[in-house]
């Protein structure tokens, strides 16, 4: 079955240092994947997403490359600020079906000090 | 634009009693869904529409959950006879939907409730 496993947190990180959020898929076709962000008190937002192998999703200085050979998304960005505490779900879906529901990694926490 | 809301942001049951949980979906979204998210975990799917038609029902976890989506705009999750292993934030979220294998059908998550129940 279709299913993600992203790395346990909670991950603390000192200010202006680099992230690495892993995450790895197991599917069956081609799935969409996303990245979506949980800042404290608010609803899961799209942070980032990618569509095909070898696409890279960026936004707000955080990135993500589909690696199909590794079935892999990680999540990267090369300066933490402290606004970027937050809770960070890797999820998927099948591109074929634009009604299939999203499946989604445990989260990973991450709390950035000044 | 208004984005999906949700109502109420927070609700506290005694064991047994019923629930009704309510979504708005971005005006115009063909497609509406119902996640669970329990204490630590990723939300979990319970339910889709396409407009007004439960397309797929495969995630509630029992018969004591029910939604529905009568004019294919708001939507209502009711839990019957609730139980403690019911306490969990209940997401809605909708997509433009409409288009198979759209690369662009984006979905866009509501605040949540938060039902705790006693």
């Amino acid at each position: 079955g279709n299913s993600v496993t992203q790395m346990e947190g909670p991950v603390t990180l000192s200010e202006e240092a680099f992230l690495t959020i892993n995450c790895t898929y197991t599917a069956t076709g081609y799935p969409s994947l996303f990245w979506y962000v949980q800042y404290p008190g608010e609803g899961l937002q799209l942070l980032l997403k990618a569509t095909k192998a070898d696409d890279k999703g960026s936004n707000k200085g955080f990135e993500a490359t589909y690696r199909k050979e590794t079935t892999s998304f990680h999540l990267e960005k090369g300066s933490v600020q402290v606004s970027d505490s937050a809770v960070y779900f890797c999820a998927l879906r099948r591109r074929s079906q634009a009604g299939t529901a999203l499946i989604f990694g445990k989260g990973t926490t991450l709390s950035v000090s000044s | 634009g208004a984005g999906v809301s949700q109502s109420p942001r927070y609700k506290v049951a005694k064991r047994g009693q019923d629930v009704a949980l309510r979504c708005d979906p971005i005006s115009g979204h063909v497609s509406l869904f119902w996640y669970q998210q329990a204490l630590g975990q990723g939300p979990e799917f319970l339910t889709y529409f396409q407009n007004e038609a439960q397309l797929d029902k495969s995630g509630l976890p029992s018969d004591r959950f029910f939604a529905e989506r009568p004019e294919g705009s708001v939507s209502t999750l009711k839990i019957q006879r609730t139980q403690q292993e019911d306490s969990a934030v209940y997401l809605c979220a909708s997509s433009q939907g409409g288009v198979a294998g759209s690369s662009t059908d984006t979905q866009y998550f509501g605040p949540g409730t938060r039902l705790t129940v006693l």
